[in-house]
């Protein structure tokens, strides 16, 4: 099956640092992929829509300036948040979405800003 | 109103105790996914169903599309079965309507 792995699982960061969160699909190609966002006792919430070769597309209140998307190739996406806050604390979790193995997510990061 | 509403969202059992979850869903949808979340947050596809019932080991996911709803059973429950379950009925841009989750606990 699709195996999709995202690293690093946990990171602490000091105010004011950006920390960059890599999504892999180790044995497809992806050209979509889906950055979430779970508070906790809370839903994942989706964040933003990474499209291979082009600028990613980002929900309603999700500032893009703020969590920089790339995908870069079929293969890597990446979500940096910039100049974090305490409040960017939480669980990011990317998916992809492929013909034969439907949704697959990625073991998700647990970001604290401290 | 949430799209997707789930119970109960927290659920502790008897090891060996029979386990139903429920989801029901206000859009309309192709398929329903069942989703299990372990404790460190990963997160594992359970099942993808669009009509009447799948089984995997222990677990067993029925789905009744006309009455918009989807039930998740475990059988012979084991502590390791604990996490938090989430359905998720996918919208027509590809993603996703999350229901809260049932967090459940089974106990030795």
């Amino acid at each position: 099956g699709a195996v999709v792995s995202q690293h690093p699982s946990w990171v602490i960061c000091k105010s004011g640092t950006s920390v960059k969160i890599e999504c892999r699909s180790l044995d497809f190609q992806a050209t979509t992929m889906f950055w979430y966002r779970q508070f906790p006792k809370q839903s994942l919430m989706l964040m933003a829509t990474s499209n291979e070769g082009s600028k990613a597309t980002y929900e309603q209140g999700v500032e893009k300036d703020k969590f920089l998307i790339n995908h870069a190739s079929l293969t890597l996406s990446t979500l940096t948040v910039t100049s974090a806050h305490p409040e960017d604390s939480s669980f990011y979790i990317c998916s992809v979405s492929q013909a034969t193995y439907g949704y697959t997510f990625g073991s998700g990061t647990r970001l604290t800003v401290v | 109103k949430n799209e997707v509403e789930q119970s109960p969202q927290n659920l502790t059992a008897q090891e060996g105790e029979f386990i139903t979850i429920n989801c029901s869903y206000s859009v309309g949808i192709s398929a329903l996914h069942w989703l299990q979340q372990h404790p460190g947050g990963g997160i594992v596809s359970l099942f993808m169903l669009s009509s009447g019932k799948k089984k995997h080991g222990r677990l067993i996911a029925t789905i009744n599309i006309q009455e918009k709803h989807s039930s998740l059973h475990i059988t012979a429950s084991h502590p390791r079965d604990s996490a938090v379950y989430i359905c998720a009925a996918p919208n027509t841009g590809n993603q996703f309507y999350f229901g809260t989750g049932t967090s459940l606990t089974v106990i030795p």
